[in-house]
């Protein structure tokens, strides 16, 4: 089955700076990987996700970027805030499996960011 | 409009009790999904409804997780015989179809005494 490992478990930022966080996947079949934010007491929200028909996806000050080849995907957010801090999940799954929609996403273990003012 | 609503968001049962979680998903939504979080981990898939198609269990960790979804809406999680290690955060996802974004509730923490 698909595994996600994600990097850094930890990441700490000074307001303004860009963070990066990282995930790496092993399953060839995969192709969408979608990007949650978490806050504490809440669900988690997504953010942004990509296919594998793109290579790079942004949304304002949040961007995507994807590489097949490697089995590598990057969460990018630049100019971060304070509110900016959270938790963060990658995930992937593949669309379908043996002819059949497939829904199940693996998650990658979080990453947590904080944005210092 | 509404999202994902779960209930209760919090549960503190005695190890052996049975318990129920109920999700109610985002009106329309035909996939369902249940995750378990537990402390500073990622989620892990527990079981997925599709419609009027059988649901893939292949996450519950023992048999003595089950889940029903009735009507193709609301599903309910039932962990029958409580043990310590089921204490988590237990959430609810659902998507327009099984290829559509996935939509979490705030998720019922349940913790075994």
């Amino acid at each position: 089955g698909e595994n996600v490992e994600q990097h850094p478990s930890t990441l700490s930022v000074q307001e303004g700076d860009s963070a990066v966080i990282k995930c790496t996947y092993s399953d060839s079949a995969s192709n969408y990987f979608p990007w949650y934010k978490q806050e504490l007491g809440k669900g988690p929200q997504l953010i942004i996700d990509i296919r594998s028909n793109v290579g790079e996806k942004k949304d304002q000050r949040i961007a995507v970027t994807l590489n097949k080849t490697a089995k590598h995907f990057s969460l990018h957010i630049t100019e971060t805030q304070p509110e900016d801090s959270a938790v963060y999940f990658c995930a992937a799954r593949p669309e379908t499996i043996g002819g059949t929609s497939y829904g199940k996403l693996t998650f990658g273990q979080g990453t947590i960011l904080t944005v210092h003012p | 409009g509404a999202g994902v609503s779960q209930s209760p968001s919090n549960k503190v049962t005695e190890k052996g009790k049975d318990v129920e979680l109920r999700c109610d998903p985002i009106s329309g939504h035909t996939a369902l999904y249940w995750y378990r979080q537990s402390l500073g981990q990622g989620l892990e898939f527990l079981i997925y409804f599709q419609g009027n198609s059988a649901p893939d269990k292949s996450g519950l960790p023992s048999d003595r997780f089950s889940a029903e979804r009735t009507g193709g809406s609301v599903s309910t999680l039932t962990i029958q015989r409580t043990q310590q290690e089921d204490s988590a955060v237990y959430l609810c996802a659902s998507s327009s179809t099984s290829r559509s974004p996935q939509h979490f509730g705030d998720g019922t923490r349940l913790s075994i005494l």
